[in-house]
């Protein structure tokens, strides 16, 4: 599975829209992009993923790359409650070996 | 009601007891996962399970073993706890169709003194 990269931390000011880059320069064609958040100890929560095209729901968006080495996980308009640490996890879609590889993810917090 | 559910969510124990922390979720999922986490790391996956007839090791499985006593029941022993095993304990589950979308629970803060 490929590796991430994200920053340690990011500052966002609420109600504005918060993006988080990730870099995944060595993934795979059939290698997915996940995120996750994790709000002060609680269970990891899924947000969304994706593969090459670009993804929307009711929590955010995620922009993929052309060349799908890089990615943004949106927040178009942050709130108190999203202060929390994301992660933005590679993982084929397929096969028996299912392990998630978490990094340390980004901390973002969301300023009045 | 949570669809994944751990009991305890708080243990202190002392060096060399076993105890044994449990987890049940209602979401009809074949797989389990249990991974640990310590202060300012990321999860580490311990044990995971495709089918009640199925345990496998993650990366650090050594001092834990597994139970998977039903599809909606996966629960997580430490034999002879030891002070390094203090650590918040996360367990997940996700669907056979499903990729990696993998659903937590709460958590179970665990203390070895």
């Amino acid at each position: 599975d490929a590796k991430t990269t994200q920053p340690t931390s990011m500052d966002c000011a609420e109600g504005r829209a918060a993006n988080l880059p990730c870099n995944h320069s060595t993934i795979s064609g059939n290698e997915y992009v996940y995120w996750y958040r994790q709000i002060h100890s609680q269970g990891p929560q899924y947000i969304i993923h994706g593969l090459k095209n670009n993804e929307t729901n009711e929590m955010a968006s995620l922009i993929i790359t052309e060349d799908r080495k890089s990615s943004t996980l949106i927040l178009p308009h942050a709130t108190l409650r999203d202060t929390a640490v994301y992660y933005c996890i590679v993982r084929r879609n397929a096969g028996n070996n299912r392990k998630l590889i978490w990094g340390l993810g980004t901390s973002l917090a969301v300023n009045p | 009601d949570a669809d994944v559910t751990q009991t305890p969510r708080n243990r202190i124990t002392k060096t060399g007891k076993r105890i044994m922390l449990e987890c049940s979720q209602t979401k009809g999922h074949d797989r389990m996962y249990w991974y640990r986490q310590d202060p300012g790391l990321g999860l580490r996956l311990i044990y995971y399970s495709f089918d009640v007839k199925d345990i496998n090791k993650g990366e650090i499985s050594d001092g834990y073993s597994v139970s998977r006593q039903a599809q909606a029941k996966f629960s997580l022993s430490l034999e002879s706890a030891i002070p390094n095993q203090t650590a918040l304990y996360f367990c997940a589950t996700s669907a056979l169709a499903g990729g990696e979308t993998q659903y937590f629970g709460p958590g179970t803060r665990l203390l070895v003194l």
